[in-house]
């Protein structure tokens, strides 16, 4: 059974471009997750999907981030135009409920913003 | 104040020993509590999870959460060198909304 797929796995971009991460959630479940991981930071929530529909995008860091889940298996997160300090490693997340469960993480999604 | 504190460490014990992670939170209402792995590279990998007050045990994991102090806590009894790994407190608050911690790195020492 495939787990949470991201891509891509490391992007390089420069400041100005920009960058679409794309995530696969597990069949079935039905919320999904987009982390930001730095190591000054830790592992910070942007926003998190139920059943398709943004329940809480309170941690996207500013207007440049955007997040779409246009169906129960497919999730973007944009970052536009992206700047240095957006360097960090993304993770999507999924689960079968809103809460209170267990989150599958996928790999990872290295960004360096030049 | 920050959702979810953690020791940043590192922490290191030798081979065999117990290690103690812990982990505090600020919204007393908060109602489930995590504990991730995360190797160096890697996703973080759920470890165990903790709903009631005191102890939970999982093999050589045990999570202890007391939400009158608001504080969780992971064992890891005889400590192998391949649990040598950045650990992560998560926090699901009232709100329904999840925190992380920024981890505690341990190192087991053979």
């Amino acid at each position: 059974d495939a787990g949470v797929i991201q891509s891509p796995r490391h992007e390089v971009t420069e400041m100005g471009q920009e960058v679409t991460l794309r995530c696969k959630p597990i069949s079935g479940h039905n919320s999904l997750f987009w982390y930001r991981q730095t190591m000054m930071r830790g592992l910070e929530l942007l926003i998190y999907f139920n059943n398709n529909v943004p329940i809480d995008d309170s941690g996207m860091p500013e207007d440049r981030f955007s997040a779409k889940m246009p169906n129960a298996s497919f999730s973007t997160l944009k970052i536009q135009p992206s700047e240095p300090r957006d360097s960090a490693v993304y993770f999507c997340a999924s689960t079968w409920t809103s809460g209170g469960e267990t989150q599958y993480f996928g790999p990872g999604t290295r960004l360096l913003v030049l | 104040q920050k959702e979810v504190e953690q020791n940043s460490g590192p922490l290191s014990v030798p081979e065999g020993a117990i290690a103690s992670l812990n982990c505090t939170y600020s919204d007393r209402g908060s109602q489930s509590f995590f504990w991730y792995r995360q190797y160096s590279g890697k996703s973080p990998e759920l470890i165990m999870f903790i709903y009631s007050n005191g102890d939970k045990e999982d093999g050589r994991f045990t999570a202890q959460l007391n939400k009158a102090s608001q504080y969780v806590s992971l064992l890891i009894r005889d400590s192998q060198p391949s649990d040598s790994a950045t650990y992560l407190c998560a926090v699901e608050n009232t709100g329904n909304q999840f925190y992380f911690g920024t981890g505690t790195s341990l190192t087991v020492i053979p």
